[in-house]
C-alpha cells in the first residue's frame, strides 16, 4: 500500500520569501501525484497534479512542484509567497493500476506574516 | 453549477445516537469517497465506491457505514460504535484512475 509523509507540520514565512514544502512517497510502482491546498474557511481544492512527462509541473497561484522518481519526492515550491498562500497544503498520492485511492499526507500549515 | 454538495455542515449529537451526513454529486462521476480529517492527521479514508451499489471499506471504516443506491449520492452514517466520531468530515467524487477529487465543503459533527 502507498504511504505519504509531509515532514513540516507547521511554516511560517514572510511575505516575498520563498517556500518549499517537503512530500515523499512510498509505493514502488507508477504514481500520480497531487498538491491540495485548503484555505480557511474553503475547501479543499487541487493545486497541481503530476501524471506523466515533464516532473515539473505549475499549478494555479505560480507554484510548482518537481517530481522526482529517484527520490519518491514530490516537492512544493513557490519562488516569493504572498500572505493569501496562508493555508494548509496536502500532498497525495494514487497507484497507477492500484485500487483508485488516493492517500493524503498529514499536510502543512503555512502561515505567511505580512 | 457542477459540484459536490454535503449537508448538514454543522451538526451536534448526543453520545450514542447515530447520524447520516449527506452527499451529492453532479459531476457524473462514477466514482465517491468519504474521508474524515482531523488536525495533524491529514485526511482519513473511511469508505469508498467506485460504482453504484458497490463500495468499499478505506484505512479507518469502523464505526462507520455507506451506501450508493445512485450514482449522485453517497450518504455516510456515523453509528454509535464509532469511538471518536467528533470530526470533520469530507466527502469527494472523481474519475479514476487517475485519483484526481473534487471535494465537498464539509461537515463538522460534534458529539456531546
Amino acid at each position: 500500500a502507498q504511504s505519504v509523509s509531509q515532514h513540516n507540520h507547521h511554516v511560517i514565512l514572510s511575505e516575498a520569501a520563498s517556500l518549499e514544502l517537503g512530500c515523499n512517497y512510498s509505493y514502488g510502482g507508477t504514481v500520480n501525484l497531487f498538491w491540495y491546498v485548503q484555505y480557511p474557511g474553503q475547501h479543499l481544492q487541487l493545486l497541481l497534479k503530476y501524471f506523466s512527462g515533464d516532473p515539473l509541473v505549475k499549478g494555479i497561484k505560480g507554484f510548482e512542484a518537481e517530481f522526482i522518481k529517484s527520490k519518491f519526492s514530490f516537492n512544493l515550491r513557490k519562488p516569493s509567497v504572498q500572505w493569501s498562500d496562508t493555508a494548509e497544503y496536502f500532498c497525495a498520492v494514487n497507484a497507477v493500476l492500484g485500487n483508485e485511492k488516493l492517500t493524503f499526507g498529514t499536510g502543512t500549515r503555512l502561515t505567511i506574516i505580512p | 453549477d457542477g459540484g459536490i454538495t454535503q449537508s448538514p455542515k454543522y451538526l451536534f449529537r448526543k453520545e450514542g445516537q447515530n447520524v447520516t451526513l449527506s452527499c451529492e454529486q453532479n459531476l457524473n462521476h462514477d466514482a465517491m469517497y468519504w474521508y474524515r480529517q482531523d488536525p495533524g492527521q491529514g485526511l482519513r479514508l473511511i469508505y469508498y465506491s467506485q460504482i453504484v451499489n458497490d463500495f468499499q471499506k478505506g484505512d479507518i471504516a469502523e464505526g462507520y457505514s455507506v451506501s450508493r443506491e445512485k450514482k449522485e449520492s453517497f450518504p455516510l452514517t456515523v453509528t454509535s460504535a464509532q469511538k471518536n466520531p467528533t470530526a470533520f468530515y469530507l466527502c469527494a467524487s472523481g474519475d479514476f484512475p487517475t485519483g484526481e477529487l473534487f471535494f465537498g465543503e464539509g461537515s463538522r459533527l460534534t458529539v456531546l
